[in-house]
């Protein structure tokens, strides 16, 4: 069956703009969990969502929000973009709700460049 | 809350040397234990786990780690690598028993295979 998928996979902004990214889980999985990775920060929870309700939270300003939808795809939004926020965005899909017993499938990840 | 340490960011081995990567948590309760590899321009994949039951736990392409509960420690070892196992390698937490519990990743461990 197909994979996590993401789009756009590179994305290039300046200062002050807003973006979106696209996430599609695996046929049948619920849950949608959205991270940044940096090479200062690592691997950064951003948040959790499973059928269309927020379930876990990361610790990231108001700026980054994000929703599911009834299919189960998500999308993340980021306004008014930092130069900080340049980084590799990655969902994964699984299952169910946070039980670890399932397995976390992880897209490719959009690159987010912000100049 | 619950903390990873990767002790070493960069590991160079030549090929069909042995490697050990290792990881360190934090916890004041029981976890569970992840082991993921990021091949190069590609997401995340799950290695292997530990949830609970034997703390030897094995991947299908010959890594392995040890569950030590008394030195806090989930290191990942192979006795002989390939070039293919060039990639970047997280360990992550997470609180056994918690429905919702997101990953926590320690910030990565570089296997440079050498010819």
């Amino acid at each position: 069956k197909a994979g996590v998928t993401q789009t756009p996979r590179y994305l290039i902004k300046t200062r002050g703009q807003q973006v979106t990214l696209s996430c599609s889980p695996i046929s049948g999985h619920r849950s949608v969990s959205w991270y940044q990775q940096t090479p200062g920060q690592g691997l950064q929870f951003l948040f959790e969502y499973f059928s269309e309700t927020q379930r876990n939270k990361g610790n990231f300003p108001g700026r980054f929000s994000g929703r599911q939808f009834s299919n189960s795809r998500s999308e993340m939004n980021v306004s008014t973009l930092e130069l900080g926020d340049s980084a590799l965005y990655l969902c994964a899909s699984s299952y169910s709700h946070g039980a670890h017993t399932d397995t976390q499938y992880f897209g490719p990840g959009t690159r987010l460049t912000v100049l | 809350a619950q903390s990873v340490t990767q002790l070493d960011s960069q590991v160079p081995v030549f090929e069909e040397a042995p490697v050990e990567l290792r990881c360190n948590y934090s916890s004041s309760v029981s976890v569970y234990l992840f082991w993921y590899v990021q091949y190069p321009n590609q997401g995340l994949q799950l290695l292997l786990k530990y949830l609970s039951g034997s703390t030897l736990v094995e991947s299908i392409n010959g890594f392995e780690a040890e569950f030590n509960k008394s030195q806090t420690s989930f290191h990942l070892r192979k006795p002989s690598v390939h070039i293919s196992d060039t990639a970047e390698y997280f360990c992550a937490v997470a609180r056994a028993n918690f429905g919702n519990e997101k990953l926590t990743f320690g910030t990565g461990t570089r296997l440079t295979i050498i010819p």
